[in-house]
């Protein structure tokens, strides 16, 4: 009965190195989003898998991110070479599906996770 | 692409008494959700109220109620009898229910940090 759960919770780093970032969605949960919050603005969209694949990956801002989620459950965000830009917090959210027909009484809501706060030195 | 508004980058009320947020968005779509998300110091965000775009009606969650204006693209959040536990970050959101790719995804305002005063 767990919600979304984002490894670590925190995570320091120096410019230049590589980092993975872990996402487990709500058990069932077929679409997962990431999101990038800076300091003192709104999440930003990252990317989205419906099952296995990356249905939509136009937020990520340049070939350093790469998003993977290779048995339609956990996903694990990878940030390649990071500058102290990348320093923000990172959210994951699941939801049942990724769309429901108008008038279902079946809300598709999207869960998030607390967030990996991550900073590059 | 949408965009997501909201003006006023801090906000405060008195304990029990009501406050309103503002937002407006800009699309060219018909069809569409607003949503209103709460967000404290934990970082976990929490859904507050939704709004489906086809719905005049406007929603109701207890304490928490939208003003929804299609024509004129404004989504307000209003908080009746605020309590302490209210204060956080709020976020309005939208997101597309026209289908494609890239249904699903949030596109969210600036935030508008409420402090609650006993």
């Amino acid at each position: 009965g767990a919600g979304v759960s984002q490894t670590p919770s925190n995570k320091v780093t120096e410019k230049g190195k590589y980092v993975e970032l872990r996402c487990d969605p709500i058990s069932g949960h077929t679409a997962l989003y990431w999101y990038r919050q800076s300091l003192g603005q709104g999440p930003e969209f990252l990317i989205y898998f419906q099952g296995t694949g990356a249905a939509d990956d136009s937020g990520l801002p340049n070939d350093r991110f790469f998003a993977v989620r290779p048995e339609g459950s956990v996903s694990t965000l990878k940030i390649q070479r990071t500058e102290r830009g990348d320093s923000a917090v990172y959210l994951c959210a699941s939801s049942p599906r990724s769309r429901v027909e108008r008038g279902s009484p079946v809300y598709n809501e999207q869960f998030f996770g607390p967030g990996t706060r991550l900073t590059v030195l | 692409a949408q965009t997501v508004t909201q003006s006023q980058p801090e906000m405060s009320v008195q304990e029990a008494e009501t406050v309103t947020l503002s937002c407006t968005y800009d699309t060219s779509e018909s069809d569409y959700y607003l949503f209103w998300y709460k967000q404290p110091p934990s970082r976990q965000m929490i859904l507050v109220i939704r709004q489906e775009a086809y719905k005049q009606q406007n929603a109701t969650e207890n304490r928490f109620s939208v003003n929804f204006q299609k024509a004129a693209k404004s989504f307000s959040l209003k908080i009746s009898d605020s309590q302490l536990g209210d204060a956080a970050m709020y976020f309005c959101a939208y997101r597309s229910d026209a289908g494609g790719t890239s249904y699903g995804k949030l596109t969210f305002g600036q935030g508008t940090i409420l402090t609650v005063h006993p």
